[in-house]
């Protein structure tokens, strides 16, 4: 059964602080691997993988992916208040279904 | 432009009732998604629609579940009899692909905000 684990599920930290939420995946058919940002209820899209070792960018956020040992880091540098939120991983297969991992909660106090 | 949106936000039901929960997507996006999302997961893929035809619904987990998109447009997601266990967070997506077997990268998916369904 196709499966997304991801670690840790829930994360606090101070802001200025750096973090790395981890990622691992279990899937026939890969295509791509997805993280989302979710605060509240709607996850909002960040990044899409599709090859190893080349690392996706966005500000203080960066992504990469390990198709060897099929997983993905997303780290976020110097931590603020809003970047609060859970994290999902997800991999999109052929088979036109994306499976999300459970999530990482990351709560950052000032 | 207007983004996804699902209506109501919350609906609380009694055991045993019949609900519908609506999607509205973004115009002119072709594929539309229904996830459940319980507290302290993530989005649970339910079915998959291209145009009006259900492309992938194994994800539903029993046949009190039923979704339908007879325009190809707005989707209603309607679960019978419900039970305790249905409460969740129900989010919908779309995207502008056509389909995703027809190659290329994934199409982001936009999310609406989710009904929480509450079945007392």
């Amino acid at each position: 059964e196709d499966k997304v684990v991801q670690s840790p599920l829930s994360l606090v930290v101070h802001e200025g602080d750096t973090v790395t939420l981890n990622c691992s995946y279990e899937v026939t058919n890969f295509r791509s691997l997805l993280w989302y940002k979710q605060e509240k209820k709607a996850p909002t899209f960040l990044f899409m993988l599709t090859s190893s070792g080349i690392e996706k960018k966005s500000g203080r956020l960066s992504s990469i992916l390990d198709k060897k040992e099929l997983s993905s880091i997303l780290n976020i540098t110097a931590t603020q208040t809003g970047d609060s939120a859970i994290y999902l991983c997800a991999v999109d297969t052929s088979y036109d279904k994306v499976i999300f991992g459970p999530g990482t909660s990351l709560s950052v106090i000032p | 432009g207007a983004g996804v949106s699902q209506t109501p936000s919350n609906k609380v039901t009694e055991k045993g009732k019949y609900v519908e929960l609506r999607c509205d997507p973004i115009s002119g996006h072709t594929a539309l998604y229904w996830y459940r999302q319980s507290l302290g997961q993530g989005p649970e893929f339910l079915i998959y629609f291209q145009g009006t035809g259900a492309a992938d619904d194994s994800g539903l987990p029993n046949d009190r579940f039923f979704a339908v998109r007879p325009e190809g447009s707005v989707s209603t997601l309607k679960i019978q009899r419900t039970e305790r266990g249905d409460s969740a967070v129900y989010l919908c997506a779309s995207s502008r692909t056509k389909g995703l077997r027809e190659g290329g990268s994934y199409n982001e998916q936009f999310f609406g905000p989710g009904t929480r369904l509450t079945v007392l």
